[in-house]
């Protein structure tokens, strides 16, 4: 398996709803990112874990709540978003969690859209 | 904070023809990664360049690394329809944090 796999797919949430997103990988990866996309922008890092534990958070809003339940799985959970905060999400794993001398291998994301 | 700078923007070839793409660093290279992305997808690696003057290639799609100029260019020869895309430069030896430059958008026009 050389897949990171992302659910959903498509999400739609209301302002006031509370909704996870789920990444999962079986590649032996030691270090699992999220990263946040906009239209026409590069993804954008937003958290780091390494070992299942966070080492690096890019000053994330606390209503997105990133969560590591083990080595093959990556959740982020969401509350309370803005309208400003659809976008694609991606989750990548990485090999080694120093320098993914084996490249990253990306999700293909969940288009969040926030009413 | 490291930066890079990709040139050009979006850039319309006619099928059967060759592009580059630049990625360029505001810090010395320590290495570089090139991704490309479908709209909305994922992104997809491409190769990785771990030394300067390394050059790899796979299928009609060359980098080169250039530590001393701090760049990093993509060729793509005979230009196919499923070339079309948005292509990513990343710098390695990022530690955990690996970051991209702005993107070229590629229209293969057939």
């Amino acid at each position: 398996d050389t897949e990171v796999t992302q659910t959903p797919k498509h999400l739609v949430m209301g302002m006031t709803n509370k909704k996870s997103l789920k990444c999962e990988q079986h590649m032996g990866h030691r270090a699992m990112y999220w990263y946040k996309q906009k239209a026409k922008k590069p993804p954008e890092l937003m958290f780091v874990y390494s070992y299942e534990k966070l080492s690096i958070n890019e000053s994330v809003p606390s209503r997105f709540s990133p969560e590591c339940p083990n080595s093959s799985l990556l959740n982020l959970h969401l509350h309370a978003l803005q309208p400003e905060d659809s976008a694609l999400y991606l989750c990548a794993s990485s090999l080694s969690p120093g320098t993914g001398d084996y490249g990253y291998t990306f999700g293909s994301g969940t288009r969040l859209t926030v009413v | 904070s490291q930066e890079l700078e990709q040139s050009p923007q979006s850039l319309i070839v006619q099928e059967g023809k060759n592009l580059t793409i630049n990625c360029t660093s505001s810090k010395t290279l320590y290495g570089l990664y090139w991704y490309k992305q479908k709209y909305g997808e994922g992104l997809i690696f491409l190769m990785m360049l771990q030394k300067g003057g390394e050059e790899k290639s796979h299928e009609k799609i060359t980098a080169k690394l250039d530590e001393k100029k701090q760049q990093s260019s993509l060729h793509i020869t005979a230009s196919q329809p499923s070339h079309a895309g948005t292509y990513l430069c990343g710098p390695g030896a990022a530690g955990n944090k690996l970051t991209f430059g702005g993107g070229t958008r590629v229209l293969v026009k057939p």
